[in-house]
């Protein structure tokens, strides 16, 4: 299976916890982006890297998340101290994207299955 | 501030008719658009997109269309089959005219129903 996976797919935790997530990207996808949903809405943009840099950050992306890529392959997402506001479904996509190339790139991202969150 | 908006929650249509599920966008610097689909527990499903120098785009049973003067696209599925019946999202990205494409801003997602 050459699709993004993301580990764990479902995860519950207790208000003040730290939790990480992974996800591995299509491999020669150069782009990865975190997105978060809540029941009853589209998925809703977190951050984005291109290669190991981070190229930019939602203001939904409090100072108790952070997000890293740093061989430009996999990413883990982190959440210090949860709350219950937390609880979503963390959703990874990339992409391949040619900078540069001006409307010959298809932004197509591929979405993984997801990561579920419960804060209780 | 929504800026793509899908204002039908939930469509309902018999297998063999056409399903038509429509989307709003108020950003101009919007350039391409994109159709997922969903199914309970799962991920969205990139289904077909269109950028802006398009006004329309057919992959088999889908089609959409793109009116950037009204900011408005549609989804068209013809015939609709019971294996459709999921959520769809409309998504939208800028900067693809400048060979960049970047996040991409989705819609509430409307339900469809495919009935025997």
């Amino acid at each position: 299976d050459t699709g993004v996976s993301q580990d764990p797919r479902h995860k519950i935790t207790k208000r003040g916890q730290n939790v990480t997530f992974r996800c591995d990207p299509i491999s020669e996808h150069n782009r990865l982006y975190w997105y978060r949903q809540t029941l009853g809405q589209g998925p809703e943009f977190l951050t984005y890297f291109q290669n190991e840099a981070q190229l930019e950050k939602s203001r939904l992306l409090s100072d108790r998340f952070s997000a890293e890529r740093p061989k430009g392959s996999f990413s883990t997402l982190e959440i210090q101290r949860t709350e219950q506001g937390d609880s979503a479904m963390y959703l990874c996509a990339s992409s391949l994207v040619i900078a540069g190339r001006a409307g010959t790139v298809k932004n197509i991202q591929y979405f993984g299955a997801g990561t579920r969150l419960s804060v209780l | 501030d929504q800026q793509v908006k899908q204002n039908s929650p939930s469509l309902s249509v018999q297998e063999g008719r056409i399903s038509i599920l429509n989307c709003d966008y108020t950003n101009s610097m919007f350039d391409y658009f994109l159709w997922y689909k969903k199914y309970p527990a799962e991920g969205p499903t990139f289904l077909i997109s269109i950028s802006s120098i398009k006004d329309k785009n057919e992959d088999g049973r889908f089609t959409v269309f793109l009116n950037k003067s009204a900011k408005h696209l549609s989804l068209h599925i013809v015939p609709s089959q019971p294996g459709d019946s999921a959520v769809y999202f409309c998504a939208a990205s800028g900067f693809w005219l400048t060979g960049g494409g970047n996040k991409l801003t989705f819609g509430t997602g409307t339900q469809l129903k495919v009935e025997l």
